[in-house]
């Protein structure tokens, strides 16, 4: 069975950088499928942050594309994101999932528990 | 890109049928066959209950299925049972590769 688990810090200071990492278990992602990222403000719906493939091939929310990075680390079986300069509006519970995307339509099929981040001073 | 539209909630009684529709344009929901659909308890992780507009993944029950007609998707839950009780939302492919989700749409079993 596929897992994944975020983790990262729970508060980061508004125009600081937001890293988180999400380790996956039970599947290599260097066998394929895209490794994606999705968050939830709180009360509110979801938003999907980005994918990327093994190959580098990434996709981003254009809303936050000038801000975020996703990188894959292979060799721990874990992928991160990077989100610059957040602010309030940045405050979410982050999840990220494994995307079918490569198969056909992207869809999340595995998801992680989700980390809370608040962004606050 | 504009968030999928969904109704805010919808209601149903044990062992009725329900449907949720997601409507978006022919630059998302109506160009592909590329429609999600996710169920998300409180404080839980949502859960895929369809993907590419029909098809359910093992474990999910067949009381759930979708369809869709020109830019609008819909979601039916046969059998209404209290466990799905929840937020459900819907997601799609978009003509420039991104992913845009529904506003949601919160599932009461009377």
């Amino acid at each position: 069975q596929v897992q994944l688990q975020e983790s990262g810090p729970g508060r980061v200071k508004p125009s600081e950088t937001l890293s988180l990492t999400c380790g996956v278990s039970g599947y290599s992602i260097s066998s394929g499928y895209f490794w994606g990222w999705i968050r939830q403000p709180p009360g509110k719906g979801l938003e999907w942050i980005g994918s990327m493939y093994l190959s580098g091939n990434t996709y981003y929310n254009p809303s936050l594309k000038s801000r975020v990075t996703i990188s894959l680390d292979m060799s721990k079986n874990r992928f991160s994101l990077k989100l610059s300069s957040v602010t309030a509006a940045d405050t979410a519970v982050y999840y990220c999932a494994r995307d079918r995307r490569a198969l056909a339509g992207p869809a999340f099929d595995f998801w992680g528990h989700g980390t809370l981040v608040t962004v606050s001073s | 890109q504009s968030a999928l539209t969904q109704p805010a909630s919808v209601s149903g009684s044990p062992g009725q049928s329900i449907t949720i529709s997601c409507t978006g344009t022919s630059s998302d929901v109506g160009g592909y066959n590329y429609v999600s659909w996710y169920q998300q308890h409180p404080g839980k992780a949502p859960k895929i209950m369809i993907y590419d507009v029909t098809n359910r993944p093992s474990g999910v029950s067949n009381r759930f299925s979708g369809s869709k007609s020109g830019n609008t998707a819909s979601l039916t839950i046969s059998g209404l049972q209290a466990e799905d009780e929840g937020d459900y939302y819907c997601s799609s492919y978009t003509s420039i590769s991104t992913v845009v989700f529904g506003g949601g749409t919160k599932l009461t079993v009377l």
